[in-house]
């Protein structure tokens, strides 16, 4: 069983500008969650998807957005890219049965210059 | 709200020595408790988990009792190895929401 894919593994981008970051959750995970994770700020979660919607969200300005296919993929969007916003993000696909655990994919880099 | 103290690192041990990290929580619920790992450029593996009170979680020669009373979820291995040097995050999930809250991560760097 294939894992939780993301893509790319490293961006690079400049400020001001917008980035997609993808995620493609393990076959029949229908919840998908992401995560930021900086050397300061450590874990911090920014919003889960379910069903194509949105079900939490993190404290976060709105210029972290994300979306949900009908097939689960997921993406996330920031917009207008601040330096601060270089970081690590995890996406984290789970059943949404009780008592599960949340699988997580290998992150994308994203740094901010 | 939730919240998750893990105890401040890094550790740093020989190889075969004991291992504690400890964990302790702050949930308005019940919640669901999870120490996960990260290897240097990787995203995070589960490690282990309970998901009820007195629960032991175990896995790979470590463990983790849920212990209700103290709202602690201490993780510990017997006999630690090199290969266990890695990034240790302990966390918690509600009862029905999907979201993890992580404690701040402990770095374990295991010395020959």
């Amino acid at each position: 069983k294939a894992g939780v894919t993301q893509t790319p593994r490293y961006l690079i981008k400049t400020r001001g500008q917008q980035v997609t970051l993808s995620c493609s959750p393990i076959s029949g995970h229908r919840s998908v969650s992401w995560y930021q994770q900086t050397p300061g700020q450590g874990l911090q979660f920014l919003f889960e998807y379910f069903s194509e919607t949105q079900r939490n969200k993190g404290n976060f300005p709105g210029r972290f957005s994300g979306r949900q296919f009908s097939n689960s993929r997921s993406e996330m969007n920031v917009s207008t890219l601040e330096l601060g916003d270089s970081a690590l993000y995890l996406c984290a696909s789970s059943f949404q049965a009780e008592n599960t655990e949340a699988f997580f994919g290998q992150g994308t880099r994203l740094t901010v210059v | 709200g939730n919240s998750v103290t893990q105890m401040e690192g890094p550790v740093t041990l020989s190889e075969e020595a004991f291992l504690t990290i400890n964990c302790t929580y702050t949930a308005t619920g019940y919640p669901s408790l999870f120490w996960y790992v990260q290897y240097p450029g990787e995203g995070l593996q589960l490690l282990l988990k309970a998901t009820k009170a007195d629960d032991k979680g175990s896995n790979k020669g470590f463990e983790a009792t849920y212990r209700k009373e103290t709202t602690s979820f201490h993780l510990e291995k017997g006999s630690v190895q090199v290969s266990d040097s890695a990034v240790y995050f302990c966390a918690l999930k509600d009862f029905g929401n999907e979201k993890l809250t992580f404690g701040t991560g402990t770095r374990l760097t295991i010395i020959p």
